[in-house]
């Protein structure tokens, strides 16, 4: 069926910290893997995505890790900051074409100053 | 260049009443996505759209739901007869046409659907 799950619901670091977030997902075929970042009362936001050709991506501040061979995504946020406080979502999008994203139930981070 | 728009971003009805949500895409966007969300919850994808054409429906309930796409003007996802379930928050995305394989999806602030 489909399912990505997280491992945590909720993650508090301080703020200057590094922060993992993780993400299982259950469709070996899955090809293609985004991370979103949703803050309240808003639509998620794009914060990095990766091809299942790559087992990790940098971005500014962020680097996504891929491990297909126990089906696990991870989210690296360096340098915490107090707008890094929101709701992470990895999603995957199934095969080559496909436009459905089958998101994650989320982790909540939390920045402490 | 505006970003996905929705309208209502809020809307209250009572059970038995029809609620039309509206989704504007980005500009040069011809594809749309409606998806909703629980609270606590991760987006459900609820379906897919081109100008005209509904491409994916899979994650529509059977039942009260449609959604279009027309040629000229926003998509509406249309829930007839609500009940307290759809109470949620329902957001549209938007992608340019899939020249890639792989397109971003632009999401917009959602419109969150209360029912009394």
């Amino acid at each position: 069926g489909e399912s990505v799950g997280l491992h945590l619901p909720t993650l508090s670091v301080q703020e200057g910290d590094n922060s993992i977030i993780n993400c299982a997902y259950s469709n070996s075929a899955s090809d293609y893997f985004i991370w979103y970042k949703q803050e309240s009362g808003k639509g998620p936001q794009f914060i990095i995505d990766i091809r299942s050709n790559m087992d990790k991506r940098q971005g500014q501040r962020v680097t996504v890790l891929l491990n297909k061979t126990v089906k696990h995504l991870s989210l690296q946020i360096a340098a915490t900051q107090p707008g890094d406080s929101a709701v992470y979502f990895c999603a995957e999008l199934w095969g080559e074409g496909a436009q459905k994203l089958v998101f994650g139930q989320g982790t909540r981070l939390t920045i402490n100053p | 260049n505006a970003g996905v728009m929705q309208n209502p971003r809020h809307l209250v009805r009572r059970r038995g009443q029809e609620a039309r949500l509206r989704c504007s895409p980005m500009k040069g966007h011809s594809h749309v996505y409606w998806y909703r969300q629980l609270p606590e919850e991760g987006l459900k994808f609820m379906v897919y759209l081109q100008k005209e054409n509904i491409i994916d429906e899979s994650g529509m309930p059977k039942e009260r739901f449609s959604a279009e796409f027309p040629k000229e003007g926003p998509s509406i996802l249309r829930i007839q007869q609500v009940v307290r379930g759809d109470s949620a928050a329902y957001f549209c995305a938007s992608s340019p046409s899939a020249i890639f394989s792989y397109n971003e999806q632009f999401f917009g602030p959602g419109t969150r659907l209360t029912v009394l």
